[in-house]
């Protein structure tokens, strides 16, 4: 069973500019969350989808960050300006269902270095 | 705001003793709790999850539970410098799913 895909793995941007990252979960997990990891720090998390439904995105700073999932399956991440605190890994994970006691698994993640 | 506290740690132990890595977590409605690994520069990977009162035991990792306390722990038994990583505590409420900083476990050989 293939796992959580991500890309890009890196990306170095200057503050202002804009940056998109892509997800595809796990084949059938309604599920997608959107983490935002800051070195030393555990996982925050930005915004949960059930389908292409957002469930909760109370953490997303919503001036700068966006984010869909069409269709219900793959998702994009978008940062327009970027700032210099937007230095972070951002991490997709899926499951198969949001409540529970499902468990949610990762994607590798995308680092972003913004300069 | 739902809390998720561990130490950060670092958390030294000699290779072959046992880590004891604890969590509380302020929510007592939450549902199921799950600990974490994540190795310098990669993503978190599941080791246990655990859902009612007491222990569970996998190879060399238990999970313990008490949800009167609002309190989970893992213990690794014979400790590995592959040990040697973060591990995060993540708890489930309902919709939920909310990460703690993490325990930094080093592994001395």
């Amino acid at each position: 069973e293939a796992g959580v895909a991500q890309s890009p793995r890196y990306k170095i941007i200057e503050k202002r500019q804009s940056v998109a990252f892509w997800c595809n979960p796990i084949s059938g997990h309604a599920t997608l969350y959107w983490y935002q990891q800051i070195l030393g720090q555990g996982p925050k998390l930005l915004i949960q989808f059930q389908n292409n439904g957002v469930v909760d995105d109370s953490q997303l700073p919503k001036d700068r960050f966006s984010a869909e999932r069409l269709k219900g399956v793959d998702s994009t991440l978008k940062i327009q300006p970027a700032k210099l605190e937007d230095s972070a890994v951002y991490l997709c994970a899926s499951s198969l269902e949001g409540g529970g006691y499902t468990e949610a698994f990762f994607g590798q993640g995308t680092r972003l270095t913004v300069v | 705001q739902k809390e998720v506290e561990q130490n950060s740690g670092p958390l030294s132990v000699p290779e072959g003793a046992i880590a004891s890595l604890n969590c509380t977590y302020s929510d007592r409605g939450s549902q199921s709790f799950f600990w974490y690994r994540q190795y310098s520069g990669k993503s978190p990977e599941l080791i246990m999850s655990i859902y009612s009162n007491g222990d569970k035991e996998d190879g060399r990792f238990t999970a313990q539970l008490n949800k009167a306390s609002q309190y989970v722990s893992l213990l690794i038994r014979d400790s590995q410098p592959s040990d040697s990583a973060t591990y995060l505590c993540a708890v489930r409420h309902g919709q939920n799913f909310v990460f703690g900083p993490g325990t930094r476990l080093s592994v001395l050989p």
